[in-house]
């Protein structure tokens, strides 16, 4: 079955600092992939997409990019701020389908 | 403005009384799902339902009920809750119109069994 893997956190940056969040998945086909934040108190928000191989998603500062050769979607962002503490779940949807498949999200605490 | 509304936000229960919690959507999405959120795991699909009286299991629908009377609503009912349903839950709302919808969620609902 479909399957996503995340790096373990919790992660802590200082302010400024470069970010990388690792998945990759496993599924059949072609899936559409998300990465969706979790604020502290709140439901999940998608931060950003990409529905093809290649594809790059980017939302806030953040980026990934649909590699199809080595079945990953990894999160990025130059420099990160305190604001951007939160958990991040990166997720995939097969095509013509609703239901997304998580990762097991992975904290990000951003310090001063 | 478009949002999914769940209550409660939290809930305490004990063993055995049935719940439920509500979830709502003014956005018109004929898919709406329920998630529970476990430390380690995700989130795992509950059920869901792909429009009005149309619901089908997700990977984890043991003892869980849900109806989908109204476009709209889509309750989630724990007919015996038990302390294994101790969880974070969140209904999801997306429209029927393949893999590039974006999926909504609510706020969430922290639940307790003791």
């Amino acid at each position: 079955g479909n399957s996503v893997t995340q790096m373990e956190g919790p992660v802590t940056l200082s302010e400024e600092a470069f970010l990388t969040i690792n998945c990759t998945y496993t599924a059949t086909g072609y899936p559409s992939l998300f990465w969706y934040v979790q604020y502290p108190g709140e439901g999940l928000q998608l931060l950003l997409k990409a529905t093809k191989a290649d594809d790059k998603g980017s939302n806030k500062g953040f980026e990934a990019t649909y590699r199809k050769e080595t079945t990953s979607f990894h999160l990025e962002k130059g420099s990160v701020q305190v604001s951007d503490s939160a958990v991040y779940f990166c997720a995939l949807r097969k095509g013509g389908g609703n239901k997304l498949t998580f990762g097991t999200g992975t904290q990000l605490k951003v310090e001063l | 403005e478009a949002q999914v509304t769940q209550n409660p936000r939290y809930l305490i229960t004990v063993t055995g009384k049935k719940l439920t919690v509500t979830c709502s959507q003014n956005m018109n999405h004929e898919y709406m799902s329920w998630y529970r959120q476990d430390p380690g795991l995700g989130l795992r699909q509950i059920y869901y339902s792909m429009n009005v009286e149309v619901t089908d299991k997700g990977d984890v629908p043991e003892g869980y009920k849900v109806s989908r009377k109204e476009k709209r609503n889509f309750p989630l009912i724990l007919e015996s809750p038990s302390p294994n349903q101790t969880s974070l839950y969140f209904c999801a709302s997306s429209a029927q119109q393949g893999s590039n919808t974006e999926a909504f969620f609510g706020q969430g609902t922290r639940l307790t069994v003791v």
